[in-house]
């Protein structure tokens, strides 16, 4: 059973960035799948952040694009989420997630992850 | 990209029917079946119901369908029951190849 895994800091300052890591079980992090990252601020709705695959193809909420990076390592079964220059609406609930490659189903999501912007 | 547009809230009696709407754009939920959505549980992470429009993945109930007209895309939920109530999202592809959630719908079990 695949499972995915998100871990970082819980707290991070204003003007800092956010590194989120998504670690990979259970299954292949290769072959036709999408790898991306979802953020839920408090009590609000869920917003799509990006995805990458293994060759590489990345891409990203044009509202969030200046300030994002997403990566996929293989041989280590994850990948990452890089947000720079974080304010405190950056504060949210941080998901990864597996898109099947030529569907719109995202089958498979980590537990979610607090993350507080804050001094 | 805008979000696409979906009810804040219904609601339904045991046993009814239900439909959320999903709105968008020929850009969006018009240019592509590539629609899905997700219910979600407070505190719990969003799982899959109906993805490409109208396929249901194995597991979920066959009293929720997917459908879509035009701009418009819709989760019908038959024969309400007290566990569908929860959080609803869809979410669409786009002609920039990204995706966008729509707002949310809070459905009550009545």
């Amino acid at each position: 059973q695949l499972q995915l895994q998100e871990s970082g800091p819980g707290l991070v300052k204003p003007s800092e960035t956010l590194s989120l890591t998504c670690t990979v079980s259970g299954g292949s992090i290769t072959s036709s799948y999408y790898w991306g990252w979802i953020r839920q601020p408090p009590g609000k709705g869920l917003e799509w952040i990006g995805n990458t695959n293994d060759s590489g193809s990345t891409y990203y909420n044009p509202s969030l694009k200046s300030r994002v990076t997403i990566s996929v390592d293989t041989s280590k079964k994850h990948f990452s989420l890089r947000l720079s220059s974080v304010t405190a609406a950056d504060t949210a609930v941080y998901y990864c997630a597996r898109r099947r490659g030529g569907t719109s189903d995202l089958d498979y999501w980590g537990q979610g992850t607090l993350v507080t912007v804050s001094s | 990209q805008s979000a696409l547009t979906q009810p804040a809230s219904v609601s339904g009696s045991p046993g009814q029917s239900i439909t959320i709407s999903c709105t968008g754009t020929s850009n969006d939920v018009g240019g592509y079946n590539y629609v899905s959505w997700y219910q979600q549980y407070p505190g719990k992470a969003p799982k899959v119901i109906i993805y490409d429009v109208s396929n249901r993945p194995s597991g979920v109930s066959y009293r929720f369908s997917g459908s879509k007209s035009g701009n418009t895309a819709s989760l019908t939920i038959s024969g309400l029951q007290a566990e569908d109530e929860a959080d609803y999202y869809c979410i669409s592809y786009t002609t920039i190849s990204t995706w966008v959630f729509g707002g949310g719908t809070k459905l009550t079990v009545l």
